[in-house]
């Protein structure tokens, strides 16, 4: 079974602090992703990574950064972390490889609040 | 652009069948996932189409028309643990990614 962990089920931060939200999966996947789930708006795509060392902005970027500096970990960089980023943040992972399907298998999520 | 549409909230009874619609509007189309997420937990994969027609899996089935830009999530002799959100996700690579895109998902409350 695939497993994708995350760092923290919870975090609480204060305004202004760099956040390190660390994910690693256990599949050997190609890719990796970082949402933030919010009441009444879903899943929205921060970013991904096909590769190690490569990233892609997704939908909603701004305010934050990623890094994959080895294939089985992807990390959510909050520079300065706001209150408007309090939020579940969720990683995900998928075989890529050309796979037709490619489902995604997600982690347990990260709850962080920005006081 | 995408936009994928589901209702918000739907009930239903337990031993009865429900069937929740995901419409979308892309520009190319890759296929269309169904995953469910329990209150607290992370999304899991249910289902995946790509071609038109009805999958079935157990007591979940999948339908995808195409030309419609419609698919729905059946779920058959529901049970109390079927109370989750369900989340449709749409992949649309005209704009060069095969990332799916998410809709907003539908909270499903099943009652005895």
């Amino acid at each position: 079974d695939v497993k994708v962990t995350q760092s923290s089920r919870y975090l609480v931060k204060r305004t202004g602090e760099k956040v390190f939200l660390e994910c690693v999966q256990d599949m050997d996947h190609e890719n990796m992703f970082w949402y933030r789930q919010d009441p009444g708006l879903g899943l929205r795509l921060i970013y991904f990574s096909y590769d190690v060392k490569m990233k892609e902005k997704g939908d909603i970027p701004e305010g934050y950064s990623v890094s994959r500096e080895k294939k089985e970990r992807f990390s959510l960089i909050l520079e300065s972390a706001s209150t408007n980023q309090t939020s579940m943040y969720l990683c995900a992972s998928s075989l890529g490889q050309g796979d037709l399907e490619d489902e995604q298998y997600f982690g347990p999520g990260t709850r962080l609040t920005v006081t | 652009g995408q936009n994928i549409d589901q209702p918000t909230e739907m009930t239903a009874t337990e031993g009865a069948i429900v069937q929740i619609n995901c419409t979308y509007q892309t520009s190319g189309f890759n296929g269309l996932f169904w995953y469910q997420q329990h209150a607290g937990e992370a999304p899991t994969f249910l289902s995946y189409n790509v071609l038109d027609g009805l999958e079935e899996k157990g007591r979940f089935s999948s339908f995808l028309s195409r030309s419609k830009g419609y698919s729905y999530l059946l779920l058959k002799e529901l049970q109390m643990k079927d109370s989750a959100s369900y989340l449709c996700a749409v992949r649309d690579p005209a704009g060069g990614s095969y990332i799916p895109t998410f809709g907003r998902g539908t909270s499903l409350i099943v009652h005895p």
